[in-house]
């Protein structure tokens, strides 16, 4: 599975859009881009994943760039209690993605 | 349904023990893992299985035993405790056939410390 990259820790103010990016650019035709989070130390949590098409739902938006080399997660109105790690995992699917590699990930405070 | 579930959530070893982590899940699925997680750390992947009968290394497997024997059921064995694994475990389950999504759930943890 491709390595991703992420910024060690990012704020936010309450309110605003949270962006969150990752670098993955040895990804292959046939990864995706799956995004997780872990609160406290609770078990992650999956929030969304894509392949090439920008996606939504009630949780965020990834944006995938056309060459894939990288994604950004977007939190559209970030809470409190969206404070947590966020880890951005590639690989391919079904049985594969069950043995994901997780980095250290990305420390996002929201602040009030 | 319960979801994955773990048990015990605390457990305090002495080198040289062993003991049984305990996972489970209600959701049909085929694949389930075994991580760890140091304190400040990602999770790495200690074990893995793709279906009953079936397990296989990830990149920490040393010192873990495991077996599948019902697709429900994923126990994790510390054969003989080291403070080395001192550590939050946390069990995952991914890849229903019939819904044809791979995300994994994951289980609420284990908090593991070997004195």
């Amino acid at each position: 599975d491709a390595k991703t990259t992420q910024p060690t820790s990012m704020d936010c103010a309450e309110g605003r859009a949270a962006n969150l990016p990752c670098n993955h650019s040895t990804i292959s035709g046939n990864e995706y881009v799956y995004w997780y989070r872990q609160i406290h130390s609770q078990g992650p949590q999956y929030i969304i994943h894509g392949l090439k098409n920008n996606e939504t739902n009630e949780m965020a938006s990834l944006i995938i760039t056309e060459d894939r080399k990288s994604s950004t997660l977007i939190l559209p109105h970030a809470t409190l209690r969206d404070t947590a790690v966020y880890y951005c995992i590639v690989s391919s699917r079904g049985t594969n993605a069950g043995k994901s590699t997780f980095g250290d990930g990305t420390t996002l405070t929201v602040k009030p | 349904n319960a979801g994955v579930t773990q048990t015990p959530k605390f457990q305090v070893l002495k080198t040289g023990q062993s003991m049984t982590l305990q996972c489970a899940q209600d959701m049909n699925h085929e694949y389930m893992s075994w991580y760890r997680q140091d304190p400040g750390m990602g999770l790495r992947l200690i074990h893995y299985s793709v279906g009953a009968g079936i397990t296989d290394q990830g990149e920490v497997p040393n010192g873990y035993n495991v077996s599948r024997s019902t697709t429900e059921d994923f126990p994790l064995r510390l054969l003989s405790a080291a403070p080395s694994q001192t550590s939050v475990y946390f069990c995952a389950s991914s890849y229903s056939k019939s819904r044809a999504a791979d995300e994994q759930f994951f289980g609420p943890g284990t908090r593991l410390t070997v004195l």
